[in-house]
């Protein structure tokens, strides 16, 4: 099946550890985006690459890393300089004007 | 800088009634894309339409039209005799030009919506 993949659904972590989301898509698609979700809220960009081996910061990158080493892959660090990371985290991929999400990752740091 | 505004935080339809969800957005482009999506409980998002600044009809898809006034800068969305299934909350989003392959997206703050039997 086609499609945009997101692991774990839900996530738990402590405070000061780093954690990676995972996004994987074979669409064959270029562009990929992570996005953030606050309850009651819309999405916000974190980042997102149009081509392996780069990316672009998006409107609330502090706190946050990514790689693009594939272009089936866009994973995205929290680390423990992100001061909120309690959120739900929505990785898409991109193609024509249409944007193909994922399933998402609900992430909790006690 | 781009922003999309919801003033509709909850909206009431009545099943096989239609309702209007209002999006205005902000924006100094002329090259720009609108877009309507559905988000269930589950989390998911999933795209209902899309409307680019220079197409002069409106948009359709199935039960789903996007009223778009270029003047005022709404891109309302319209669902046509709903259904149960489409109590969700729903978001406007728009994008400026194009960069290459990729689309920023910009959202709103959302509409839920619930459909009443």
């Amino acid at each position: 099946d086609g499609g945009i993949t997101q692991s774990p659904k839900y996530l738990f972590r402590k405070e000061g550890q780093n954690v990676t989301l995972s996004c994987e898509q074979n669409l064959n698609h270029d562009a990929m985006y992570w996005y953030r979700q606050d309850p009651g809220q819309g999405l916000r960009l974190i980042y997102y690459s149009q081509i392996v081996n780069d990316f672009q910061k998006g409107d609330i990158a502090e706190g946050y890393s990514v790689s693009r080493e594939k272009k089936e892959s866009f994973p995205l660090t929290v680390t423990s300089a992100q001061k909120n990371p309690t959120a739900f985290y929505l990785c898409a991929t991109g193609g024509g004007y249409e944007q193909y999400f994922g399933p998402g990752t609900r992430l909790t740091v006690t | 800088a781009q922003k999309i505004t919801q003033t509709q935080p909850g909206m009431f339809v009545q099943e096989k009634e239609a309702v209007t969800l209002d999006c205005t957005y902000d924006t100094s482009d002329q090259s720009y894309g609108l877009f309507w999506y559905k988000q269930p409980s589950s989390g998911e998002m999933i795209f209902l339409i899309y409307q680019g600044s220079y197409d002069e009809q409106n948009a359709t898809e199935g039960r789903y039209s996007l009223n778009f006034q270029k003047a005022r800068k709404s891109a309302n969305l319209v669902i046509s005799a709903s259904q149960l299934g489409d109590s969700a909350m729903y978001f406007c989003a728009m994008s400026i030009g194009s960069s290459g392959s990729a689309r920023q997206l910009t959202f709103g703050s959302g509409t839920q919506l619930t459909v009443l039997p």
